[in-house]
């Protein structure tokens, strides 16, 4: 059965990067985009921008101006997003999700991964 | 960019009741491209209903999902207890790619 499982809490101070986690396991890794999402305490769901873990390619939202960096490897089935130059909005649950097979949805989502900064 | 705009923000209903939850869109989307969410506190989202109609695997048939244009609604025929979460609507655009509606909670009257 299809399984993605997040990396754990990160307490990070501003200014820091972090770097997210993603394992997959149950499907073939390269036949579907993985797409990140966060969500702020109390607030919406935000997409952040998507990897093809096929060839690498991504694509994410102007929002965040650069900071934002997804990789994946094949060999371990897993996705990266890493975040710099953290601000104290940027506290939030950080989720991935893979893309459904006929697209444009997220059929299979992580457990989330709280980032939190704070000085 | 779309934007989404979900209704009513929170919608306060009994088990058995019907809920009918509004999506919409501030250009017409393409009902392959919207799709729906359920969430519970401190888990992920779930999928419900992706283009616009069709259940996602394990979902009960009391969930439906119906409309076109700019105007999507999902309805949950008879609530249980466990139905009470918040819910988002999505869609696939082009800058950004994806949003979110803003939600809509369903709590118990």
């Amino acid at each position: 059965q299809v399984q993605v499982v997040q990396s754990g809490a990160e307490v990070k101070k501003p200014g820091a990067s972090v770097k997210v986690s993603c394992k997959t396991s149950g499907y073939t890794f390269t036949g579907h985009y993985i797409h990140w999402v966060r969500q702020a305490p109390g607030q919406g769901l935000e997409w952040m921008g998507r990897i093809n873990p096929n060839d690498g390619g991504t694509k994410n939202t102007q929002n965040f101006h650069g900071r934002v960096t997804m990789t994946s490897d094949t060999s371990s089935s897993t996705a990266y997003m890493e975040l710099s130059n953290l601000k104290s909005d940027d506290t939030a649950v950080y989720f991935c999700a893979r893309e459904g097979g006929s697209g444009f949805h997220f059929d299979y989502w992580g457990q989330g991964t709280l980032v939190t900064v704070s000085s | 960019e779309i934007v989404l705009t979900q209704s009513p923000g929170t919608l306060s209903l009994s088990p058995g009741e019907r809920a009918n939850l509004s999506c919409r869109s501030s250009q017409s989307v393409i009902s392959s491209y919207l799709a729906w969410y359920q969430q519970k506190p401190g888990q992920a989202p779930r999928l419900l209903i992706r283009g616009a109609y069709t259940r996602a695997p394990g979902i009960p048939g009391r969930f439906s999902g119906s409309g076109s244009g700019t105007d999507f609604t999902l309805t949950i025929h008879r609530l249980e207890p466990e139905d009470f979460a918040v819910y988002y609507c999505q869609q696939f655009g082009t800058s950004p790619l994806y949003t979110f509606g803003q939600g809509t909670r369903l709590e118990i009257k």
